[in-house]
C-alpha cells in the first residue's frame, strides 16, 4: 500500500532485473488509464497508456496489466536500467472527462 | 521544436503579491492545463483549455485565473499570492482528449510564496 505523509513508496532494484510498480486507482467509471515517468526536477513524460477494454498493452521494455477485477494497475519494466530511475505515477480518466485524476507515484531506483 | 515552454523557471513571490505563468507549446495543440505538484502529492488539474478564447475549471481553480487567447499560448495568473500556493507547477499541451491522449508536459515553474 502508500505510505502516509510525505514520503513516496520506493521500490530498489539491479540493473538488469524486471520492475513491477502498482497502482491502484479508486473510480470505477474510469476507463483511460496512463503511465508517467517525471525524473527529478523535469516534467512528466508519458510512457503507455491502456482502455478499459485491455488487460495488456505492451511498449519498449514496458508492459502495462490492467485488473478492472480489483481496480489494479502495474507498470512493468523490462531490464531496468540505471537510466530507468525515476518516480512513476499512473493517472485515471473517464473517456469524455478532461480531468484525470493522478496518484501519488513510486519512486524506482536502479542499483549499477 | 522546443515542445512546452515554460517561464519563469523559478520565482518567489511575497504573500498579496500578482504574477502570471506563461506556457507555450509549438506543437499545434487544441488542449493545454495548467497542473499543481506538490511533496508527496500527484498532479493536480488546475484549469484547462479546449481551444483558443476557451478555458475551463479543472480540480483546484480557486486562487488562479487563466487566459488562452493565442492557440499557442496558456497564461496562469495569480491575483494575490498566498503561502498555500507555493508549488511546482507543470503546463501540459495534447493534439487530443480521450483515446489516445499523450500530454506533453514542460519543465515546470517552482514558485514560492513567503
Amino acid at each position: 500500500g502508500e505510505s502516509v505523509g510525505l514520503h513516496l513508496p520506493t521500490l530498489s532494484v539491479q540493473e538488469g532485473d524486471n520492475s513491477i510498480i502498482n497502482c491502484a486507482y479508486s473510480n470505477s467509471a474510469s476507463d483511460y488509464f496512463i503511465w508517467y515517468k517525471q525524473e527529478s526536477g523535469k516534467g512528466p513524460q508519458f510512457i503507455i497508456d491502456i482502455r478499459s477494454n485491455m488487460d495488456k498493452r505492451q511498449g519498449q521494455r514496458v508492459t502495462v496489466l490492467l485488473n478492472k477485477t480489483v481496480k489494479h494497475l502495474s507498470l512493468q519494466i523490462a531490464a531496468t536500467q540505471p537510466g530507468d530511475s525515476a518516480v512513476y505515477f499512473c493517472a485515471e480518466k473517464r473517456e469524455g472527462s478532461y480531468i484525470p485524476t493522478f496518484g501519488r507515484g513510486t519512486s524506482l531506483i536502479v542499483h549499477p | 521544436n522546443a515542445g512546452v515552454t515554460q517561464t519563469p523557471k523559478f520565482r518567489v513571490l511575497k504573500t498579496g503579491q500578482s504574477m502570471t505563468l506563461l506556457c507555450a507549446q509549438d506543437m499545434n495543440h487544441e488542449y493545454m492545463y495548467w497542473y499543481r505538484q506538490d511533496p508527496g502529492m500527484g498532479l493536480r488539474l488546475i484549469h484547462y483549455s479546449v481551444g483558443e478564447g476557451t478555458t475551463a475549471k479543472g480540480e483546484v481553480p480557486d486562487g488562479y485565473n487563466v487566459s488562452r487567447l493565442k492557440k499557442q499560448n496558456f497564461l496562469l495568473g495569480l491575483e494575490s499570492a498566498a503561502p498555500s500556493q507555493t508549488s511546482v507547477y507543470f503546463c501540459a499541451s495534447s493534439l487530443r482528449t480521450g483515446w489516445p491522449e499523450t500530454q506533453y508536459f514542460g519543465p515546470g515553474t517552482r514558485l514560492l510564496v513567503l
